[in-house]
């Protein structure tokens, strides 16, 4: 199986701030890589799918890049409405496995 | 415009089974390219993949269920079913049904509220 680390699993940030979340896949998978957003009580949220490529209607201030191995998710100008938990997927391989999940909390 | 929804009996003893259903619209089993998955999340815990199935009928599963889990579609009703064998208390979770198309690189862009599973000892 293919192993997601994810980090930090949580982070203290500012309104306006950026911030960065990264996962490292234990063998490489190409960018066969999503993120979602999961706010309290309710279903996840496909942000970034492809590594980078940006999910229909999402603002533009969510962004993803790498490829392999390494993969950087980052959010630029955080909004009060993005503290809440991301997560990563790998869909290279089954089981198609998932990051341990990042909180975000405001400063 | 895509839907989709999970049911399930809520409340069951350990050892039983549990049966799922994701009852969906907005796109079919039919066209290629076009997959559901299962997903589910212990109370304040993360998610974790449990299977998927694809529009030809292939299917993977998540193998540290033990061949517990099943899944299987009925295309013509839109619906896909999750069975998970001899359940325990580490079973209790909320489950999620999503859509996955190839285009989004297998991505999950479509999810359902979710449905809530306690196992009971």
């Amino acid at each position: 199986d293919i192993q997601m680390t994810q980090s930090p699993a949580s982070q203290s940030a500012s309104l306006g701030e950026s911030v960065t979340i990264t996962c490292l896949a234990s063998q490489t998978i190409g960018t066969w890589l999503a993120w979602y957003q999961q706010k309290p009580g309710k279903s996840p949220q496909l942000l970034i799918y492809g590594a980078t490529s940006l999910a229909d209607g999402v603002p533009s201030r969510f962004s993803g890049s790498g490829s392999g191995t390494k993969f950087s998710f980052k959010i630029s100008s955080l909004q009060a409405e993005d503290f809440v938990s991301y997560y990563c997927q790998q869909l290279y391989s089954s089981p198609c496995t998932f990051g341990g999940g990042t909180k975000l909390e405001i400063k | 415009q895509v839907t989709l929804k999970e049911s399930g009996p809520g409340i069951l003893q350990t050892s039983q089974t549990l049966n799922l259903t994701c009852s969906f619209s907005g796109f079919s089993l039919n066209t290629s390219g076009m997959g559901v998955g299962w997903i589910r999340q212990p109370s304040g815990k993360g998610l974790e993949w449990l299977a998927h199935i694809w529009w030809d009928d292939v299917k993977r599963h998540n193998p540290a269920l033990k061949s517990r889990v099943t899944i299987s579609k009925d295309t013509s009703s839109s619906q896909v079913f999750l069975k998970i064998a001899s359940v325990g208390t580490a079973d209790s979770a909320t489950y999620y049904c999503a859509r996955i198309e190839d285009g989004y690189y297998g991505a999950m862009d479509y999810w359902g509220q979710g449905t809530s599973v306690t196992v009971s000892s």
